[in-house]
């Protein structure tokens, strides 16, 4: 299963919103309302950040959000800050027991 | 708070074997399936095998199928992997993570990885 495409970089000034595309195929973002995206500052463990398109787990700021077009899925990041700055991968699941990420996105803060 | 937390990474010759482990902590292991996760040097996530709570449901990827066995303790909370056949591009840090019991759920909870390099 090859892995989802994603921009590799994306940069905004603090305060600025970036958003960041991760497009798949119906077998994939497109089949499943399963995307997730995770936050993953090298060196520490990748944290989710949004799960099944648009929810937030407890404690995820509300400046991040997410949704879905097809086999399109995006993450928005509004209000950036600096801590902000990491890769973001975006994943869904791939049916016939397989799941697959994105090839990652790296976010600056200006 | 929930802990995972990898070990047994290292250096292994083309060829050779190794065994992960993840010890789980501050949650009811059994109820979670697991997952390993690794991501080779400046490449991306790339999900790697899965296994349901009681052991007896395994998944992989096509990359490691037949060379890589995934399994774990509930008595001691810890999920394994065997790796064997190892070869250059198992060169990776390897992430346990947990889901829900079912598929096409989030990965929610990561351990920090343990890297293991496979090179003569």
């Amino acid at each position: 299963q090859s892995a989802l495409t994603q921009p590799p970089s994306a940069s905004g000034s603090p305060g600025q919103s970036v958003t960041i595309s991760c497009t798949g195929t119906n077998s994939d973002v497109g089949g499943y309302d399963s995307v997730s995206w995770y936050q993953h500052h090298p060196g520490k463990a990748p944290k989710l950040m949004i799960y099944e398109v648009t929810k937030r787990p407890s404690g995820v700021p509300d400046r991040f959000s997410g949704s879905k077009s097809g086999s399109t899925a995006s993450l928005t990041v509004s209000g950036l800050q600096a801590e902000d700055e990491a890769d973001y991968y975006c994943s869904s699941y791939g049916g016939s027991n397989n799941y697959v990420f994105g090839i990652g996105t790296k976010v600056t803060v200006l | 708070e929930v802990q995972l937390v990898e070990s047994g990474g290292g250096l292994v010759q083309p060829g050779g074997s190794l065994r992960l482990s993840c010890a789980a902590s501050a949650f009811t292991f059994r109820t979670y399936w697991m997952h390993w996760v690794r991501q080779a040097p400046g490449q991306g996530l790339i999900w790697v095998s899965r296994i349901n709570g009681d052991g007896s449901s395994t998944g992989y990827a096509d990359s490691v199928r037949g060379r890589f066995t995934i399994s774990r303790d509930n008595a001691k909370n810890t999920l394994f992997l065997q790796m064997n056949s190892l070869r250059a591009e198992d060169t990776a840090v390897y992430f346990c993570t947990r889901s829900a019991s079912s598929f096409a759920k989030p990965f929610d909870n990561w351990g920090q990885g343990t890297l293991v390099t496979v090179s003569s």
